[in-house]
């Protein structure tokens, strides 16, 4: 069992490049999150998803696009990659049940803009 | 959007019991509290949830008065490899999970 799974590790971007950030989860979770985490910070909830067609804006949206055609995957665009948009990207997933079922992170995408 | 407020930072020593206590003034209904950990370059890590009194797991205790307004998360005699960032947080009704800033423990020998 992967759980949640990202790809790339790692990234450079020139400035104005773009770039998707993929995530896929196999515990058949309903919801799926991503975060961003800016060095020495907590992290901040991009785009969420509680099923497949249905996404909404999270904390901080400006920038980035995501989709979600299946359960599995839930990617993240950067159209017009920005140094603002260094950081390190968290994709998560849960059940969505009542209660705050526990989230399961994957292992993140470090993503340098220069 | 609800919002808990915990220490930036604390310091302990192996071996001994640390509290982290965090509030949440306007805490919903329906809402659980749950605490994470994150160690450098990872994601958080579920450590343990709860609605009210006390909850016991292998790892730790949490503590929920009456009127559910704050948290303590308990870690009996902690160790160097405690040291992380800790973070509480219950799910809003429009089903986002916001993180707040967390608090920084280090852990000293």
């Amino acid at each position: 069992n992967a759980g949640v799974t990202q790809t790339p590790k790692f990234r450079i971007l020139k400035i104005g490049q773009s770039m998707t950030l993929q995530c896929t989860q196999d515990m058949n979770h309903n919801y799926m999150y991503w975060y961003r985490q800016d060095p020495g910070m907590g992290l901040k909830l991009i785009y969420y998803s509680v099923g497949a067609g249905i996404t909404d804006k999270g904390e901080v949206p400006n920038g980035y696009n995501v989709s979600r055609s299946t359960t599995e995957d839930f990617p993240l665009r950067l159209e017009l990659a920005a140094p603002s948009q260094t950081s390190v990207y968290f994709c998560a997933s849960n059940t969505g049940l009542p209660t705050n079922e526990k989230l399961f992170f994957g292992s993140g995408t470090q993503l340098s803009v220069l | 959007l609800a919002k808990t407020t915990q220490p930036i930072s604390m310091d302990s020593y192996e071996g001994q019991e640390v509290n982290i206590t965090c509030s949440h003034n306007n805490i919903a209904t329906n809402d659980y509290i749950t605490w994470y950990q994150q160690f450098p370059s990872q994601g958080p890590r579920f450590i343990i949830q709860g609605y009210k009194t006390k909850v016991t797991n292998e790892v730790a205790s949490l503590f929920i008065p009456a009127d559910r307004k704050s948290s303590t998360l308990s870690l009996p005699r902690v160790s160097l490899s405690d040291t992380a960032v800790y973070y509480c947080l219950f799910m809003n009704r429009d089903d986002k999970i916001i993180f707040g800033k967390g608090t920084r423990l280090h852990i000293l020998p």
